[in-house]
């Protein structure tokens, strides 16, 4: 049982190069989310999906878009990558949408650098 | 939203109990309150979460005052494995799962 899981886990871009960072979770949840944390800071919401087939912005969405492809799948792409957007992502899934007390389960995180 | 308050950085010694604490004054009725912790290079890791009650897991202990304002993280014998940075959350106002994170709690365990 791999929880959620994360790929890849560095990547280096180049300012305005794109790329999709993936996350799957096998654990039949209906919720996941994509965290961002910079150093020394709290983990920041980017966007979610409360269930397969919708979406739903964070707090710092703008920069990036997000897919729903399927209940296990969850992608996040930067478009045209930022120096500000140089950062470690973490995805993140939970059982039952809606409901505060279903705990977060994390992937491991992708570093993502952007020079 | 409803905010959390948590101390930058605490130390312990290990085999010693550790109480973990958070403010959260402007918490609402249906706010569960939920304990995350992150060890180095990883995601983080579910700890615990209640809503008034105190709560007993395998890892830990929560206690939460009356008037729901703060609660404590209690790990009744630390390790050197318990040395992370321990969350304390709240969801966002208008219900579901998202959960904001704050800057947390450094743990420091010495032998």
């Amino acid at each position: 049982n791999a929880g959620v899981t994360q790929t890849p886990k560095f990547q280096v871009l180049k300012t305005g190069q794109s790329m999709t960072l993936q996350c799957a979770q096998d654990m039949n949840h209906n919720s996941m989310y994509w965290y961002r944390q910079d150093p020394g800071m709290g983990l920041r919401l980017i966007y979610y999906s409360a269930s397969e087939g919708t979406t739903d912005k964070g707090e710092v969405p703008n920069g990036y878009n997000v897919s729903r492809l399927n209940k296990r799948e969850f992608s996040l792409r930067l478009e045209s990558a930022a120096p500000s957007q140089t950062s470690v992502y973490f995805c993140a899934s939970s059982e039952i949408a809606g409901r505060r007390n279903s705990p977060l389960h994390f992937g491991n995180g992708t570093r993502l650098t952007v020079t | 939203d409803a905010k959390t308050t948590q101390p930058n950085s605490m130390e312990s010694n290990e085999e010693e109990p550790v109480h973990l604490p958070c403010n959260h004054s402007t918490i609402s009725g249906t706010d569960y309150i939920h304990w995350y912790r992150q060890l180095p290079s990883q995601g983080p890791e579910y700890v615990i979460h209640g809503l008034t009650s105190n709560v007993n897991n395998r890892m830990a202990s929560l206690a939460i005052a009356e008037d729901r304002k703060s609660s404590t993280l209690i790990l009744h014998r630390a390790t050197l494995r318990d040395a992370a940075v321990y969350y304390c959350i709240l969801p966002f106002t208008g219900g579901g799962n998202k959960l904001t994170f704050g800057t947390g709690t450094q743990l420091k365990v010495e032998l």
